[in-house]
């Protein structure tokens, strides 16, 4: 079994200022993991994916998000936020040993970004 | 390529009535999966099918709904004798498989709420 943690439901944050994100999760397998954001009424879109290689990763609008096997962590960050980074962000897990791709979510962190 | 597209985007329906949702995944995408997302929560995995065959079923997924995919390119969502715990957003993604297998592009949702 596994399960993803989001540990922070909601992070308020100042324009200009960094944020990070912080995501745990639990397997008895190797797993490959991801960010995704979800803008009001809007579906999920992929901001990053660690499948293999650099621990480091980064994704699109600037975000990066490191891989830490030993600490079963994948923790976002972002520099400098934007008005438009107000939005739910989540973290996923999938099994490398699946074969057709299921994902298992965190319950998401909502970000507000203030002027 | 238009994206992953879901209708109706809203649903209000009266306890204990059918609804049915329709998904239309990317275009060349061979898989197509559906989740559940209840307010403050992340999407939850309901089931998956690859071309036209349903692979696999969540335990979520009661005796009352029903998905389809019949010539493996839209994909529909049935709940019969819909209850007030149905209210919820469902999403639908899709993928290429081949390599970018985790690639999962989701739609806007459909938003149902059971009065």
């Amino acid at each position: 079994a596994q399960s993803v943690t989001q540990l922070d439901s909601q992070v308020p944050v100042f324009e200009e200022a960094p944020v990070e994100l912080r995501c745990n999760y639990s397997s008895s397998v190797s797993v490959y993991l991801f960010w995704y954001v979800q803008y009001p009424n809007q579906g999920l879109q992929l901001l990053l994916k660690y499948l293999s290689g650099s621990t480091l990763v980064k994704g699109i609008n600037g975000f990066e998000a490191e891989f830490n096997k030993s600490q079963t962590s994948f923790h976002l960050r972002k520099p400098s936020v934007h008005i438009s980074d107000t939005a739910e962000y989540f973290c996923a897990v999938g099994r490398s040993s699946d074969s057709w791709g299921k994902l298992q979510f965190g319950a998401g962190t909502q970000v507000v970004v203030t002027p | 390529d238009t994206g992953v597209s879901q209708d109706p985007r809203h649903k209000i329906t009266k306890r204990g009535q059918n609804v049915t949702f329709r998904c239309d995944p990317i275009s060349e995408h061979n898989r197509l999966y559906w989740y559940r997302q209840t307010l403050g929560q992340g999407p939850e995995f309901l089931t998956y099918f690859q071309n036209e065959a349903q692979l696999e079923k969540s335990r979520l997924l009661s005796d009352r709904f029903s998905a389809e995919r019949p010539k493996g390119s839209f994909s529909t969502l049935e709940i019969q004798r819909t209850e007030q715990g149905d209210s919820a957003m469902y999403l639908c993604a899709s993928s290429s498989g081949q390599g970018k297998l985790y690639e999962q592009y989701f739609g806007p949702g459909t938003r149902l709420t059971v009065t």
